[in-house]
């Protein structure tokens, strides 16, 4: 059972999109539609962004969608903002009651 | 309101045992698995395990199996994670957090330190 793949970081300037992929294998995100993406601050607690692939909790602002194609799925962020700098991570199920969180992808707001 | 409260933080020497806990409330708790996630510094999150806490049917990552215990009390909504001999690399922020399809509740993390 091996981490999900993501970039370790990527960077744009406020009011720009970016996409982070979180590619993994048939036995995981290919399999299954349980793709979570989880923000996260320095010192701060990890806080849910994405489930089941595409869903939005509530209070989540609609600049973050998912999707997923194949053994990949994305976390695309619009209109970036300063707050959105933060490290991100992506979490699949694995089945049997497993789940793998993916490397995180340091954001960066230039 | 959904809470998990974790106890609090932990300085221990290597070769003692720990267990930490993670209350929860404002929700029914058998609802839900509790899942353990490890942030080792300046890291990334690590799944640990998870307990179903109905009948405290347990999974853990293959990293972390035979490493720590996790249990839970659902009498008093209540889950663990436990080590019976903590080593320097235990050293990390723990996070307990609820789950179904995804993890929509998390503890406040609890501190373990491990040093001698």
């Amino acid at each position: 059972q091996s981490a999900l793949t993501q970039p370790a970081s990527v960077s744009a300037s406020p009011g720009q999109s970016i996409t982070i992929s979180c590619t993994g294998t048939s036995s995981d995100i290919g399999n299954y539609n349980l793709v979570s993406w989880y923000q996260q601050h320095p010192g701060k607690v990890p806080n849910l962004m994405i489930y089941e692939g595409t869903k939005r909790p509530s209070g989540i602002s609609n600049r973050f969608s998912g999707s997923k194609s194949g053994n990949t799925a994305s976390l695309t962020i619009s209109g970036l903002q300063a707050e959105d700098e933060a490290d991100y991570y992506c979490c699949s199920y694995a089945g049997s009651s497993t789940w793998v969180f993916g490397g995180g992808t340091k954001l960066t707001v230039l | 309101e959904v809470q998990l409260v974790q106890s609090g933080a932990e300085v221990q020497k290597p070769g003692q045992s720990l267990k930490i806990s993670c209350k929860g409330s404002g929700y029914t708790f058998t609802g839900y698995f509790i899942a353990w996630v490890r942030q080792m510094p300046g890291k990334g999150l690590e799944w640990m395990g998870l307990i179903y806490p109905g009948d405290s049917d347990t999974k853990y990552s293959p990293s972390f199996q035979g490493q720590v215990t996790i249990s839970a009390d659902k009498y008093i909504s209540t889950a663990y994670l436990q080590w019976s001999s903590l080593k320097a690399s235990d050293t990390a922020m723990y996070y307990c957090a609820r789950g179904r399809q995804a993890l929509d509740y998390w503890g406040q993390g609890t501190l373990v330190t491990v040093s001698s």
